[in-house]
C-alpha cells in the first residue's frame, strides 16, 4: 500500500540556518512527490512537485527537494531559513494512474523559527 | 479569480445535528476532494468526485456524504454530528488525471462538535 512517513514531528531551526525535512515514502511505481505548506489558520500551498525528469527540483520561496529512488526519499532542504518559513510541511504522493489522482500525505512536520 | 472557497469558516454543532459544508472554485477543475486534518494524523481523503455527478469513497467516508450537482461545487453533509468528527475541513481541486497534477486547496472549515 501507498505511504508516506515524516520522521520529524517537530523541528526548531535559528534564523539564518539550512534546514532539511525528511519525506520517505511507499509506492510501487514511479512516484508523483509533492511538499505543500501550511502557515497557522490557512490551507495548504503548494511548494514544489516531482514527476519526472531532474531528481532535484526547485519550488517557490527558495525551497528545494531531491528525490532519490534507491532511498524511498524526497527531502525538502533551504539553504538559509526566514522567520516566515515557521509553518507545518506536508510531504504527499500522488496515487497516479486511473483516473482518481488522489493524494496521500504524510502527518506533517512543524517547523518553528528561532530569532 | 477566488480559486477555492469554502464556506463556513467555523462552526459548532451539538451531538447529532446535521449540516452541511460548501466547497466552490472557479478553476473548472474537474476533480474534487473533500479532506480532514487531526493533529499527528495528516490529511485523510473522506470522499472525492472526478466530474459533475459523480463522487467516490475515499479513505475514512463514514459519517458523510458529498454531492456534486454543479461542476464548480462540492458539498459535504453530516447527517449526524459526532464529537470524532471534530476536525479542520479541506477542500481541493485538481485539473485532470494522473497524480502529478496539483491540488489546489479551500482555506478550512474548523468544525467543533459537543
Amino acid at each position: 500500500a501507498q505511504s508516506v512517513t515524516q520522521p520529524d514531528i517537530h523541528i526548531t531551526v535559528s534564523e539564518g540556518a539550512s534546514l532539511e525535512l525528511r519525506c520517505n515514502y511507499s509506492y510501487g511505481a514511479t512516484p508523483y512527490l509533492f511538499w505543500y505548506v501550511q502557515s497557522p489558520g490557512q490551507g495548504l500551498q503548494l511548494l514544489l512537485k516531482y514527476f519526472s525528469g531532474d531528481t532535484l527540483v526547485q519550488g517557490i520561496k527558495g525551497f528545494e527537494a531531491e528525490f532519490k529512488r534507491s532511498q524511498s526519499s524526497f527531502n525538502l532542504r533551504k539553504p538559509s531559513v526566514h522567520w516566515s518559513d515557521a509553518a507545518e510541511y506536508f510531504c504527499a504522493v500522488g496515487a497516479g494512474g486511473g483516473a482518481t489522482n488522489k493524494l496521500i500525505f504524510g502527518t506533517g512536520t512543524l517547523l518553528a523559527v528561532q530569532p | 479569480n477566488a480559486g477555492v472557497t469554502q464556506t463556513p469558516k467555523f462552526r459548532v454543532l451539538k451531538t447529532g445535528q446535521s449540516m452541511t459544508l460548501l466547497c466552490a472554485q472557479d478553476m473548472n477543475h474537474e476533480y474534487m476532494y473533500w479532506y480532514r486534518q487531526d493533529p499527528g494524523m495528516g490529511l485523510r481523503l473522506i470522499h472525492y468526485s472526478v466530474g459533475e455527478g459523480t463522487t467516490a469513497k475515499g479513505e475514512v467516508p463514514d459519517g458523510y456524504n458529498v454531492s456534486r450537482l454543479k461542476k464548480q461545487n462540492f458539498l459535504l453533509g453530516l447527517e449526524s454530528a459526532a464529537p470524532s468528527q471534530t476536525s479542520v475541513y479541506f477542500c481541493a481541486s485538481s485539473y485532470g488525471t494522473g497524480g502529478y497534477n496539483e491540488q489546489f486547496f479551500g482555506p478550512g472549515t474548523r468544525l467543533t462538535v459537543l
